[in-house]
């Protein structure tokens, strides 16, 4: 299956929280994207994870890629409003992108 | 460098019309695709074209979806006879041949009555 879960599917959290999101999956997968869209707007790729285990950390993001490579998750230090927008975990496979169901995240100020 | 572009940007339609969005592409990009965003759910993939030709279109509803990129460049997506179910923002994004990051224009929001 492609089949990429999010969780949580909603999060409100206030100004300078911290939070984490998780992508999971049944199968191994090489590579995974991780982007950020708001309303009105496309996704905007964020990060690319690729070898297991790999932390990559883009100013308040970090990102991780499981060991095992069937996971992955997005830590926010000290959220901002900025930060507010739907955030999607996509995997690809051959010529096809598959993305999972989203994480809808709203920094309240 | 200009971005994707998409048009329009909204577009309300009755069940059984048709509707046909458009899409240029970021100049220099031979990839594009065509995802369909049902609200509350991730993009999936409808068609790919590499140029003016179709990578892959294993998700296209075939019956009533059609796209076409003629000259490599700009792209049409069209249905007819749209369902209620269309009802969804169709986006399309673009590539460098074969590169796994893909530029998403701003969507086109359909609605179907």
């Amino acid at each position: 299956t492609q089949l990429l879960e999010q969780s949580p599917q909603f999060l409100s959290i206030q100004e300078g929280e911290n939070l984490t999101v998780y992508c999971n999956s049944s199968s191994v997968f090489s590579s995974l994207q991780w982007y950020r869209q708001e309303p009105g707007e496309g996704p905007v790729l964020l990060v690319t994870v690729v070898t297991g285990g790999e932390v990559k950390k883009l100013k308040r993001l970090t990102f991780q890629f499981g060991d095992a490579r069937k996971d992955s998750s997005l830590h926010i230090t000290a959220a901002q409003p900025g930060d507010t927008g739907l955030y999607l975990c996509a995997r690809r496979t051959g010529n096809q992108f598959y993305f999972g169901t989203g994480t809808s995240l709203t920094v309240i100020p | 460098e200009a971005g994707v572009a998409q048009s329009p940007r909204y577009k309300i339609i009755e069940k059984r019309q048709s509707v046909a969005f458009w899409c240029n592409p970021i100049s220099g990009h031979a990839t594009l695709y065509w995802y369909q965003q049902i609200l509350g759910q991730g993009p999936k993939l409808l068609i790919q074209f590499q140029n003016n030709g179709v990578v892959d279109d294993s998700q296209l509803p075939k019956d009533r979806f059609s796209a076409e990129r003629l000259k490599g460049v700009d792209s049409t997506l069209k249905i007819q006879p749209a369902k209620l179910e269309d009802s969804a923002v169709y986006l399309c994004a673009s590539s460098w041949a074969w590169s796994d990051t893909q530029y998403f224009g701003p969507g086109t929001r359909l609605t179907v009555l």
